[in-house]
């Protein structure tokens, strides 16, 4: 079975742009989640979807939003770049929303902001 | 909130020698525990889980972690390590209710494991 995957690999965007980043869940899961992952502030939680609704969110700013299609893909944009943005974006599948499953992780996408 | 503390940056042993990393957490209620481990470029790997049950959780690669509810820890160990073992290992925790919580899975900093041949 396919891991999960995420594209771009890498992205360099300047300042003031703003981003999409892919996700492709392992077939069958319907729960995503999303983190970002600095040197500074380690892994933080971004947020979960399941069946397409909005589960949770992490304390970011609304320039960071996502979302689920109905085949469990999900996506995340990022408005307005900032340099503090830059970081590796994890992204994991569960099979199901429920919290004693463990989530599985992307490569996950380098984004570099200049 | 709840919240994960892995207190050492780096661990160095031996190759052969027995591994401990450790993790301490706080969460409301009967925490749910995970071990990850990450290795240089790539996303993070599942290792073992503690939902409930018996305290010592056995996961992959020989690892297993044992669940302390009064010190409210749950450390990692090996018996014997590997230099394949060499990776950052995260501790994380979840809310067991309905939904997982607003937090999501929680992480700890990350622990660099040095495994010396």
């Amino acid at each position: 079975k396919a891991g999960v995957t995420q594209t771009p690999r890498y992205l360099i965007k300047t300042r003031g742009q703003q981003v999409t980043l892919s996700c492709s869940p392992i077939s069958g899961h319907r729960s995503v989640s999303w983190y970002q992952q600095t040197p500074g502030q380690g892994l933080q939680f971004l947020f979960e979807y399941f069946s397409e609704t909005q589960r949770n969110k992490g304390n970011f700013p609304g320039r960071f939003s996502g979302r689920q299609f109905s085949n469990s893909r999900s996506e995340m944009n990022v408005s307005t770049l900032e340099l503090g943005d830059s970081a590796l974006y994890l992204c994991a599948s569960s099979l199901t929303g429920v919290s004693s499953y463990e989530q599985y992780f992307g490569p996950g996408t380098r984004l570099t902001v200049t | 909130a709840q919240s994960v503390a892995q207190p050492e940056d780096q661990v160095n042993v031996a190759e052969g020698n027995p591994l401990t990393v450790k993790c301490t957490y706080s969460v409301s209620g009967n925490p749910y525990l995970f071990w990850y481990v990450q290795y240089p470029n790539r996303g993070l790997q599942f290792l073992l889980k503690y939902i409930t049950g018996d305290n010592l959780v056995k996961g992959s690669y020989g690892f297993e972690a044992e669940f302390n509810k009064s010190q409210t820890s749950f450390h990692l160990k090996k018996p014997s390590a590997l230099v394949s073992d060499s990776a950052l290992y995260f501790c994380a925790v979840r809310d067991p209710r309905e939904g997982g919580g607003a937090d999501g899975l929680t992480f700890g900093k990350g622990t660099h494991l040095i495994i010396q041949p």
